[in-house]
């Protein structure tokens, strides 16, 4: 499975745009790239995942680049509750079915 | 509703005990997956199971045991032989179809005494 790099922390207002960069320059033709966020002391949760196309859903939006190197997670309108870890992952849909993660970035919205 | 029940929540376990940490799911997913977490730190695969009666070792197997008897069930055992258990551990599951996602409980804490 391909890594990812993503930056330890970020801070968004409260009601503003999170813009969440990942870099996954290794990622293979048929990975996707998945994120899912963890807030404290509770399992990780999925938020979206897409393979080469923009995604939106009713949490956040995927803009991937056109050469699939890297990703930003999107949320439009950031609320407190949003404060979480929030890990980008590559996978493949047809391997092993092994989710690597990494650190992950810790997102602190503040008010 | 669908979902993962891990339980219990919280365990306390004297050292050189095995303690059994238990995984359900209702979602019918062929695959389920141990996750060991430690504080400020990413999630390690200590095991994991693409169908009934087989399992494979993950990058942190040493000290566990795994089973999967039934499609709904994947518990994990920490054995005495883990030199240090204690840690948050997730249980996660995902259908054949891997674009769609996984699911997690919500996580049992074992605190060693």
């Amino acid at each position: 499975d391909a890594k990812t790099t993503q930056p330890t922390s970020m801070d968004c207002a409260e009601g503003r745009a999170a813009n969440l960069p990942c870099n996954h320059s290794t990622i293979s033709g048929n990975e996707y790239v998945y994120w899912y966020r963890q807030i404290h002391s509770q399992g990780p949760q999925y938020i979206i995942h897409g393979l080469k196309n923009n995604e939106t859903n009713e949490m956040a939006s995927l803009i991937i680049t056109e050469d699939r190197k890297s990703s930003t997670l999107i949320l439009p309108h950031a609320t407190l509750r949003d404060t979480a870890v929030y890990y980008c992952i590559v996978h493949g849909s047809s391997n092993t079915g092994k989710l690597i993660f990494g650190q992950g970035t810790t997102l602190q919205v503040k008010p | 509703d669908g979902g993962i029940t891990q339980s219990p929540k919280y365990l306390f376990r004297k050292e050189g005990q095995n303690v059994t940490l238990s995984c359900e799911q209702n979602l019918n997913h062929d695959a389920m997956y141990w996750y060991r977490q430690d504080p400020g730190q990413g999630l390690r695969l200590i095991y994991y199971s693409q169908i009934v009666n087989d399992f494979q070792k993950g990058d942190i197997a040493e000290g566990y045991s795994v089973s999967r008897e039934k499609k709904e069930s994947f518990p994990l055992t920490v054995t005495s032989a883990q030199k240090n258990p204690t840690a948050f551990y997730l249980c996660a599951s995902s259908g054949l179809d891997r674009a769609l996602g996984y699911t997690f409980g919500s996580g049992t804490r074992l605190t060693v005494v």
